[in-house]
């Protein structure tokens, strides 16, 4: 079974501060997934990464890939409080459209 | 184009009911994937679906079960629903084979009594 965990569960923080969010696995995935979902919606993709040691910008968001695949973090810069929401790493093999879905990172920005 | 759409947004059940979720996926899409969100367990794999045709399976009882129709809209069912069936079910449709990106609906909020 393959388990991703992401660390850590829950974070405060105030608007402009820096955060790190981990997710790290013992299985190799074939792809890495973020998502950010919001109360009462569905998860929304923010990036995917495919290649070992691959380094994604989305403005204030940076995502790596682990060298060997099995791991990933996801690095924001001067929060703010639209950043608010569930973060989620998930990850998927190559046996279709399964997806694995870590813990989740439950973030709030303060003003 | 529309999103995932899925229906009925809420639902309150009591234990020993069944009862049927259904998703339309994006217009295009072939592939249905079902998924169950608990504060506990977090958000785990149920089923996928592609052309009719389960694919891929977690690891849930057989009260879980799907089903999907030639025009790829796809139904999940829970027969005998217990009060840890209680959570969130989401839907995501995508194109074609793995590695195409999966987009989720809102999801449909069970809740079982």
């Amino acid at each position: 079974t393959q388990l991703l965990e992401q660390s850590p569960q829950f974070l405060s923080i105030q608007e402009g501060e820096n955060l790190t969010v981990y997710c790290n696995s013992s299985s190799v995935f074939s792809s890495l997934q973020w998502y950010r979902q919001e109360p009462g919606e569905g998860p929304v993709l923010l990036v995917t990464v495919v290649t070992g040691g691959e380094v994604k910008k989305l403005k204030r968001l940076t995502f790596q890939f682990g060298d060997a695949r099995k791991d990933s973090s996801l690095h924001i810069t001067a929060a703010q409080p639209g950043d608010t929401g569930l973060y989620l790493c998930a990850g998927e093999n190559n046996a279709g459209n399964m997806l694995t879905f870590g813990g989740g990172t439950r973030l709030m920005v303060k003003p | 184009k529309a999103g995932v759409t899925q229906t009925p947004r809420y639902l309150i059940k009591t234990r020993g009911q069944q009862v049927t979720l259904s998703c339309s996926p994006i217009s295009g899409h072939r592939s249905v994937s079902w998924y169950q969100q608990t504060p506990g367990q977090g958000l785990q794999f149920l089923f996928e679906y592609f052309s009719e045709t389960q694919r891929n399976k977690g690891n849930f009882p057989g009260r879980f079960s799907g089903r999907q129709f030639s025009n790829s809209r796809s139904e999940m069912n829970v027969s005998t629903l217990e009060l840890g069936d209680s959570a969130l079910y989401l839907c995501a449709s995508s194109l074609d084979s793995g590695g195409d990106t999966q987009y989720f609906g809102p999801g449909t909020r069970l809740t079982v009594l």
